[in-house]
């Protein structure tokens, strides 16, 4: 399968910790690379890899990846997290393609 | 800093194509493939194709095939995109992305980064 399956919205409240997951059959060949958007802006990069941050993102970042599912966890979330959060890697299917998840809705409350 | 800088918006008619251009500065344009990725208003992200460093083979998606052309001008360090048929479906913001990949001990990781600012087409009669 080439989908991404992601929950639509999560909230989190103010400091606490907040998980956003990513399932997919493509995620036992590569890992998951993560993104942040916020209303009118491009994607921004905030994890990839074996759970790599950019320079730039905070550690509260932090990506796991188990079997068909990878995670995005932001540890303490802070009100700027606020933002649409999607997942992407690439399609196991043995064609050059790559999916992105549908994206999570993250609401700091 | 690498950077992406995107040709400005666009409005179509139906029916008509679109080119967008994406100018790479900050590494060396010939050791990355690019990859298209457009977002439809209100909507996610859609991964549309990528093109090899050396501009000579892309691979598109799906549901592009047909109507999608990838090209790139390694004098310039400029990728394009060009979209036909143009319908009103096709109104959205196109992105170019660079991609990095890494080998892990036994998975690949790839990745999109840095991504250009966007370009807004607005297909409409």
């Amino acid at each position: 399968s080439s989908e991404l399956t992601q929950d639509p919205a999560v909230s989190v409240a103010l400091g606490q910790t907040a998980r956003i997951t990513c399932q997919g059959d493509s995620l036992r060949r590569s890992y998951a690379s993560w993104y942040q958007q916020k209303p009118g802006q491009a994607p921004v990069l905030v994890i990839y890899g074996k759970n790599n941050r950019p320079s730039g993102i905070p550690d509260r970042f932090s990506g796991s990846s188990s079997g068909n599912t990878a995670s995005l966890t932001i540890t303490g979330a802070q009100a700027e997290d606020e933002a649409d959060y999607y997942c992407n890697c690439r399609d196991s299917s043995g064609n050059q393609n790559w999916v992105f998840g549908g994206g999570t809705k993250l609401t700091v409350l | 800093q690498v950077q992406l800088v995107q040709s400005g918006a666009e409005v179509k008619n139906p029916g008509a194509s679109v080119k967008v251009s994406c100018k790479a500065s900050g590494y060396t344009f010939t050791s990355n493939y690019m990859h298209w990725v457009r977002q439809a208003p209100g909507q996610g992200l859609e991964w549309m194709g990528i093109i090899n460093p050396s501009g000579s083979s892309t691979n598109y998606a799906q549901k592009f095939q047909g109507r999608l052309t990838m090209t790139r001008d390694t004098s310039t360090s400029t990728d394009y995109m060009e979209l036909s048929s143009l319908r009103s479906e096709d109104t959205a913001v196109y992105y170019c992305a660079r991609d990095v990949s890494r080998k892990y001990d036994v998975l690949t990781g790839w990745w999109f980064d840095p991504w250009g600012q966007g370009t807004l087409v607005t297909v409409s009669s």
